[in-house]
């Protein structure tokens, strides 16, 4: 089973700043299969990227993401106010299950 | 606009059983592929189940599977999660979410619902 482990557990900046966020694969995630997720407590989930790199419709470009293998990141150019949440990784590269990183809370600081 | 809204959860006795309901609109249900995923309190997300457009393909978490069964009424545009013999563990909130493409296997989730909170407590 592909396990993501997401770092840092939590990051506290300011709005405007960069945030870059990192998943990191046990093994290689096949065909860089794999999506990023924002989660506000108390709302539905929203997919931001898939396939590694692809925005998903309507998200915003300050949203990018990277990396391929085993090794992944999500960068938000300039954090705006309701960019504050909880961001997941999660993989469908392999087996008939998906996985999802233990996530990275972006905090204001 | 895509709606997706969970219904059916509640408090439920350990080894008791609870079915969730999904209710979807704004796409045509019967082209897409459906998930439920959980979040315990305080943890992250886990996938639960998945299930096809056309129910030919059905796949569950270990931590589930020969206890929860995943089904759709295409008729009704309904996606269903029966539970049975609930533990503590099984505690949380629910999100039905649609699947990106028409597979055999779950991928990317592009609209979920807001969720609904199953509790098993004595």
């Amino acid at each position: 089973e592909i396990v993501l482990t997401q770092s840092p557990g939590t990051l506290s900046l300011s709005p405007g700043e960069r945030a870059t966020l990192s998943c990191r694969a046990n093994q290689s995630i096949k065909s860089g299969y794999l999506a990023w997720y924002q989660h506000i407590p108390g709302q539905a989930p929203r997919l931001l990227i898939y396939g590694a790199s692809t925005r998903a419709t309507g998200i915003p470009d300050r949203f990018s993401g990277g990396g391929s293998g085993t090794d992944f990141t999500l960068t938000i150019s300039r954090l705006e106010p309701e960019d504050f949440a909880v961001y997941y990784c999660q993989q469908y590269g392999t087996s008939p299950r998906l996985t999802f990183g233990g996530g990275t809370k972006v905090e204001i600081k | 606009e895509v709606q997706l809204v969970e219904s059916g959860g509640g408090l439920v006795k350990p080894g008791g059983s609870l079915t969730l309901s999904c209710g979807v609109s704004g796409f045509t249900f019967t082209t897409y592929a459906m998930n439920w995923v959980r979040q315990a309190p305080g943890k992250g997300l886990e996938w639960v189940s998945y299930i096809s457009s056309s129910s030919s393909f059905i796949h569950y978490a270990d931590s589930v599977r020969g206890r929860f069964t995943i089904s759709r009424d295409n008729t009704k545009n309904s996606l269903l999660l029966q539970m049975n013999s609930l533990r503590d563990e099984d505690t949380g909130i629910y999100y039905c979410a649609r699947d990106f493409s028409s597979s055999w296997r779950p991928s990317m989730l592009d609209y979920w619902g807001r969720g609904i909170l199953v509790t098993v407590s004595s």
